[in-house]
């Protein structure tokens, strides 16, 4: 079966230091990977994708996310956090078969104090 | 260009009442995709829907709840006599297709009283 994990469930960092959100995944094949943002009252924001290529994927905000295939993991980063970075973040995957749903995560509260 | 549009933001509705939620895909996207947001979880799957078809419907429950996505107008999630239960946020999302990735509206927040 298809799974997300993120394993934490609010990471806290300070204002300019770097920031990683964790997100291992469990697919069959290859996987399409996908990290969205979510602020209060509002939809998922589309950050990043890894489809192919480079393991490391770089996004929208100055976010980038590593893909790592032997360990099942897509952690997303950012060198610098910004309070304003503040929101909860969710990792999804999906098969590599055209127009199949996304299956996320539980979600991670980001929180960057100043 | 226009983003995923759903309506209402915000619906209250008693127990056995109709809901009905409505989505606008992105222009040129003829891919939509129902998910729900409990309180504390994250998105499940629902239903996901191109132009008249329904393609993939294993995350709707068997019962009261429908969608469809006619040839022409939004997509709609129509749930019928609702129960407490029901109350969550409900996200639309939209693609072209292929790999690209999904683009969401803000969501209609449902409330069963």
């Amino acid at each position: 079966a298809q799974s997300v994990a993120q394993p934490e469930d609010q990471v806290n960092v300070a204002e300019g230091n770097p920031l990683t959100v964790k997100c291992t995944y469990s697919v069959s094949g290859n996987p399409y990977l996908f990290w969205y943002v979510q602020y209060p009252n509002r939809g998922l924001q589309f950050l990043l994708k890894y489809i192919t290529g480079d393991n490391l994927v770089k996004g929208s905000y100055g976010f980038e996310a590593e893909f790592n295939k032997s360990q099942t993991s897509f952690h997303l980063k950012k060198p610098s956090a910004l309070v304003s970075d503040s929101a909860l973040y969710f990792c999804a995957v999906r098969q590599n078969q055209a127009g199949t749903a996304l299956i996320f995560g539980k979600g991670t509260t980001l929180s960057v104090s100043s | 260009n226009a983003g995923v549009m759903q309506n209402p933001r915000h619906l209250v509705r008693r127990r056995g009442q109709e809901a009905r939620l409505r989505c606008s895909p992105m222009k040129g996207h003829s891919h939509v995709y129902w998910y729900r947001q409990l309180p504390e979880e994250g998105l499940k799957f629902m239903v996901y829907l191109q132009k008249e078809n329904i393609i993939d419907e294993s995350g709707m429950p068997k019962e009261r709840f429908s969608a469809e996505f006619p040839k022409e107008g939004p997509s709609i999630l129509r749930i019928q006599q609702v129960v407490r239960g029901d109350s969550a946020a409900y996200f639309c999302a939209s693609s072209p297709g292929g790999a690209q990735p999904q683009h969401f509206g803000d969501g209609t927040r449902l409330s069963i009283l």
